[in-house]
């Protein structure tokens, strides 16, 4: 069956500028996480979104970063006012849920601020 | 809170060696683990997971892993290392029931020489 999906692929942005990075989970999974990796800081939680309980925001590094889940399904992390240390590869993430602890990563979305 | 030291950031093998890819965790329940591989500009795949049934774990491609609480241990091995084998390979910890993010290691990068 088809895998998470990301879009885009590759992302230049200037610095300043909003940026939306889009998720597609496995069909059925209820759980959908997004992570960080970058050279420096290596691989970091950002949030968790689990059916339709709130999510857990703990990872976000600053109020700049928000993210949503519509429908259960897609999720949207959108960064605001971008900056060179936003530069990284965001990779999102989707389990079955529910006591499955498996995680299924997509190929990300590589983020450059210039 | 949790845990992952790997040791060796590089090792390096010749091809038809044995792999051993090393991880120590911390975590203060009892942790579910992780294996991932990543290939150049993809996501992470799973390669294996503990999740408190066998403390030997085989997975994917003939790799294989131990549990060992007594060490912290959950040392990734393979008899015999083939080209395809060269990726980084990261080392993860979910804090037992109840959690559900993955606490990464800083990975270690495979090469393979021929």
């Amino acid at each position: 069956g088809a895998g998470v999906s990301q879009s885009p692929s590759n992302k230049v942005t200037e610095k300043g500028k909003d940026v939306e990075l889009r998720c597609d989970p496995i069909s059925g999974h209820t759980a959908l996480y997004w992570y960080r990796q970058s050279l420096g800081q290596g691989l970091e939680f950002l949030i968790y979104f689990q059916g339709n309980s709130a999510p857990d925001k703990s990872g976000l590094p600053s109020d700049r970063f928000s993210a949503e889940r519509t429908g259960g399904s897609v999720s949207t992390l959108t960064i605001q006012r971008t900056q060179q240390e936003d530069s990284a590869v965001y990779l999102c993430a989707s389990s079955p849920g529910a006591g499955s602890y498996e995680q299924y990563f997509g190929p990300g979305t590589r983020l450059t601020v210039t | 809170a949790q845990s992952v030291t790997q040791l060796g950031s590089h090792v390096s093998v010749s091809e038809g060696a044995l792999v051993l890819l090393r991880c120590n965790y911390s975590s203060s329940v009892p942790p579910y683990l992780f294996w991932y591989v990543q290939y150049p500009n993809q996501g992470l795949q799973l390669l294996l997971k503990y999740t408190s049934a066998a403390t030997l774990v085989k997975g994917i491609n003939g790799f294989e892993a131990e549990f060992k609480k007594s060490e912290t241990s959950f040392h990734l091995t393979k008899p015999s290392a083939h080209m395809r084998d060269a990726a980084e390979y990261f080392c993860a910890v979910i804090g037992g029931a109840g959690s559900y993010q993955l606490t990464f290691g800083k990975g270690t990068k495979l090469s393979v020489i021929p």
